[in-house]
């Protein structure tokens, strides 16, 4: 099946610092989320984005499908954005009937 | 505001026993799923339904079951539990075929005693 990697596994930042998560998949893909998971762990979704580019005030993402990447950048971070970002993706083609697949998560803390 | 409602927080079970887990959406989704959280293992599919009576096992279905007798009712059973599937249990559901979002239910962390 696909693969999905997210890098770092961990960050850690000083609150108004700026961070670029990253996720690579080994196939094509027709849906790509990119998801933040509370602290009481609800997951929220943050982007549907299988190509190109959105902003939704200090995060914005960026798909690049034919290079098998997405990027997540948050900007002038906060405490609120602790937790754990997720990507996750479905398979184009097959039968995959829309399964999401995750990668393991960035950890993210910021520190006041 | 559109939910997936999932019916426990926290539910404690002792093994052997049958376990029920609800998972309600108001969004008319065709798909739902499960999946269970582990800690350094992410996210896994267990099962997914993308049509009424209709189910396909995920990557790891053994131990667990599914009903989705109605379009926006889809049930996780553990027929019986064992503590190996002590777990965060999350719900989710999309329009078909998954080219649109995911909305996840709150979860729910499950121990087997």
């Amino acid at each position: 099946g696909i693969q999905v990697e997210q890098s770092p596994p961990d960050l850690i930042l000083q609150e108004g610092a700026n961070s670029t998560l990253r996720c690579n998949f080994s196939d094509s893909v027709n849906n790509l989320q990119w998801f933040h998971q509370n602290p009481w762990g609800q997951l929220i979704n943050l982007f549907y984005i299988p190509s190109g580019t959105k902003q939704n005030g200090r995060l914005s993402a960026t798909t690049v499908a034919t290079e098998r990447y997405s990027l997540l950048y948050i900007s002038s971070s906060q405490t609120t954005d602790s937790g754990v970002y997720f990507c996750a993706v479905v398979n184009a083609g097959g039968t995959s009937y829309g399964k999401l697949t995750f990668g393991q998560g960035t950890i993210l803390t910021v520190h006041p | 505001d559109v939910k997936v409602t999932q019916s426990s927080r926290y539910l404690v079970k002792r093994t052997g026993e049958k376990v029920f887990l609800e998972c309600v959406q108001d969004m008319d989704h065709e798909n739902m799923f499960w999946y269970r959280q582990d800690p350094g293992l992410g996210l896994r599919l267990i099962y997914f339904s993308y049509d009424v009576k209709m189910k396909e096992k995920g990557d790891i279905p053994e131990g667990y079951s599914v009903s989705r007798e109605k379009k926006e009712r889809f049930s996780l059973i553990l027929e019986s539990a064992s503590t190996n599937q002590t777990s965060m249990y999350l719900c989710a559901s999309s329009l078909w075929q998954g080219t649109y979002g995911y909305t996840f239910g709150s979860g729910t962390r499950l121990t087997v005693v």
